[in-house]
C-alpha cells in the first residue's frame, strides 16, 4: 500500500493523559498537513511541514499540542494533557509540492480518531 | 477570508436519480484553487478534482461533472444516475497557491449524500 498511513487509528484515553499519534506519507511526498475532524464539520487545518520544517501553524494548535517531522519522513502529532474537546479525527495529508508557485493535491490518510473520557 | 458554504447538510435520493451539491465560496484572492473530496464512511478523505480560478471550463468525469461559476463563486457538483456507493460525505474545498506559505485547505461543513436503493 503506497497511500498515506496512519497510526493508530482509534485511540481512546482519560483526561489529562498524553497522546501521540503517527503519520507516514506517501514516500516522496515533500509537504505533510494534519487538520482536525469534529463530528459534522468538515476538516480544519492545524498546521504543516515542508520537508522537516515546520512552517504554519493554526490557531487551533495549543501549547499542549506539539508536532514533528524528523527528517522530513514521516511525523508525529502530541497532545499533552487531553481535554474532552480534544475528542476528534485527526488527520494527515502529504502532497508533492512542486513549480512555482508550489503546489500539489493532499492525499489524506485514513484519520486517527481520539476519544478523551 | 476564506470561506466555503456548503448549504445542504443531508440529500437523499433513489438510486439513478441526478444530483447536485452545492458549494458557494468567498475569497478576496484572484487566484485560487477549488477541490471536491469524497469522505465514505471509512473516513477516508478521497480527492476528486482541482480547478484553479483561470478555469472556467466545466468539467465532466465519467457520471460525475463540475460547474466552476465565478461570477456567482459556485462550483457546484453534480453526480448523474446515483448509484448507492455514491453515498458519503462529500466536501468542497479552497486554497490559495503557495506565497511562501501553506496550500492549506479550507473546507465546508460537508453534504452528506444518501443513495438509497
Amino acid at each position: 500500500d503506497t497511500g498515506v498511513s496512519q497510526d493508530p487509528r482509534h485511540k481512546i484515553t482519560k483526561r489529562g493523559q498524553n497522546v501521540t499519534f503517527r503519520c507516514d506519507p506517501i514516500s516522496e511526498h515533500n509537504r505533510l498537513y494534519w487538520y482536525r475532524q469534529t463530528l459534522g464539520q468538515g476538516p480544519e487545518f492545524l498546521t504543516y511541514f515542508q520537508n522537516e520544517a515546520q512552517l504554519e501553524k493554526s490557531r487551533l494548535l495549543s501549547d499542549r499540542f506539539s508536532a514533528e517531522r524528523p527528517k522530513g519522513s514521516f511525523s508525529t502529532l502530541e497532545i499533552q494533557r487531553t481535554e474532552q474537546g480534544d475528542s476528534a479525527m485527526y488527520l494527515c495529508a502529504s502532497s508533492l509540492a512542486v513549480g512555482t508557485p508550489l503546489r500539489g493535491e493532499q492525499y489524506f490518510g485514513p484519520g486517527t480518531r481520539l476519544t478523551v473520557t | 477570508a476564506q470561506k466555503v458554504t456548503q448549504a445542504q447538510t443531508e440529500i437523499s435520493v433513489v438510486e439513478k436519480e441526478d444530483v447536485t451539491l452545492d458549494c458557494v465560496y468567498e475569497t478576496r484572492d484572484t487566484t485560487y484553487y477549488l477541490f471536491w473530496y469524497k469522505q465514505p464512511p471509512s473516513g477516508e478523505l478521497v480527492f476528486l478534482i482541482r480547478r484553479n480560478s483561470f478555469d472556467e471550463q466545466n468539467e465532466i468525469s465519467g457520471r460525475y461533472s463540475w460547474n466552476f461559476q465565478k461570477s456567482t463563486s459556485s462550483f457546484n457538483f453534480t453526480i448523474t444516475a446515483s448509484q448507492v456507493v455514491d453515498s458519503a460525505v462529500y466536501f468542497c474545498a479552497l486554497s490559495e497557491p503557495d506565497q511562501g506559505g501553506s496550500e492549506k485547505l479550507v473546507f465546508g461543513k460537508g453534504t452528506k449524500l444518501t443513495v438509497n436503493p
